[in-house]
Order: C-alpha cells, then structure tokens, then sequence
C-alpha cells in the first residue's frame, strides 16, 4: 500500500461546479497536510495547509481533515478555468524540524467553459 | 515568495552519458531540495542540499547515481550519471525559506529529461 493515495483523474468538470479531490494515507502519524497546485509545465505551488484535523477556508477553497478515516479532501466551489491544474496532497509526522514531506501523486482537473 | 529557474528546460540524453541540472534561486536561502516527479508517480525526494554540508539523500538515491553541488546559497546542481531510460522524468528543485520541508516550499519549473 501506497503511503499516499490519489484519484489521478483525469476530472473534467464545467465552469461553476463544486469539485472535490481527495487523498488517502496509511500513516498515522501524519498531522501536517498539504495542498499544492501544479500548472502544465510549472513546479507545484502551495495552495493551503492544515495542522491536525478540522477545516479551513480561503476563498473559495476549503481544505478538510478527517484524521480518524486518514482521509483529507479540497474543496473548490464556483470552479474557474484558471483551476485547470493537477492538484497534490502533501503530508508530513512533523514531529521534528526535519521530517520530510511526502506527496500524493496528484489529481488532474480540468474545468470546461 | 521565490523566483527559481532551472537549465535547461529540457534535455534528450543517449544512454550511458550524464546530465548536470542547474537551479538558480533569486535570494539566499539555507535548504534546497531535488526531487524527481515521474508520469502518474508521486513527487519524490531524491535529497536535500544545505549549502556548506554533504547533500542528505533519500532511500533508493545514492551519491554516485546523483551527485549533487552546493556551492552557495543561490545555486545548485544535480547530476544525473550513466543515465538510462529509467531515468526519463522530471526533475525539480525547491528552497524553503524556514529551513524546514514542511515549510512553504517553492519550487522551480522542472527539467524535462529524456533518456534513449
């Protein structure tokens, strides 16, 4: 089993609908989560990041965590073409200032005018 | 935020011959890492460059396969020796300013490589 797992997609979705991409982990000791989003041919940016579980809220993206099912999600409402991207989960124990981060293998999205 | 670049962009490479990759950071920053990003694979970390030390490498990297310079605290290099097809992907660095990998990390725009 994977330690991080993600849908690859491909998702297609029409302007305007809520999207939902999730990622599922083994570990858990995880307790730093991560998104980041990665445009064609560009390196991954951060998008949001959470300590624990709970959610957060930034604009139109809510990132979820649901530590007891090892299951996090991002939300995305009112989808944008400029959301075209393929989005990773990241996680991390974070018990140290060295603990390395480790990526899900992402989920590709495309938003259709 | 960061501007990082890389060179080259891309590269396509005979069997059996090296690589080195450039990455260049607009400000001095401490931590730097190269990670390598195949199709359908998850992001992983081959080692992280601290300038003035050893680079640290990951299980499954060893130096020999990528050795890796840090001359500065703008500049690295990774190397890709005796390359074969198995090595065509994506590599990438980054630098995170707080001096730890959870912290925001910035990453550049990747070298596409192509082993034949």
């Amino acid at each position: 089993q994977k330690e991080v797992e993600q849908d690859p997609g491909p998702l297609s979705v029409p302007e305007g609908a809520i999207v939902s991409l999730n990622c599922t982990y083994s570990n858990s000791a995880f307790q730093y989560f991560m998104w980041y989003r990665q445009y064609s041919r560009k390196g991954p940016e951060l998008l949001m990041y959470t300590y624990s579980s709970g959610n957060k809220e930034d604009g139109r993206f809510t990132a979820q965590v649901d530590k007891s099912s090892k299951y996090i999600s991002l939300f995305i409402r009112d989808s944008q073409p400029s959301d075209s991207a393929t989005y990773l989960c990241a996680m991390s124990e974070m018990k140290t200032s060295y603990d390395k981060v480790i990526f899900g293998p992402g989920t590709s999205l495309s938003v259709i005018p | 935020s960061a501007v990082i670049s890389q060179k080259p962009s891309r590269d396509i490479c005979q069997r059996g011959t090296s690589l080195t990759i450039q990455c260049q950071v607009d400000s001095q920053v401490t931590m730097m890492f190269w990670y390598r990003q195949q199709p359908g694979q998850s992001l992983t970390l081959i080692a992280t460059a601290n300038q003035g030390s050893e680079a640290t490498y990951e299980s499954g990297f060893v130096i020999d396969k990528f050795p890796i310079s840090r001359p500065n605290l703008t500049f690295s290099t990774l190397t890709v020796s005796n390359m074969s097809p198995e090595d065509s992907s994506i590599y990438l660095c980054s630098v995170a300013y707080g001096g730890r990998p959870t912290d925001t990390q910035y990453f550049g725009p990747g070298t596409r490589l192509t082993v034949l």
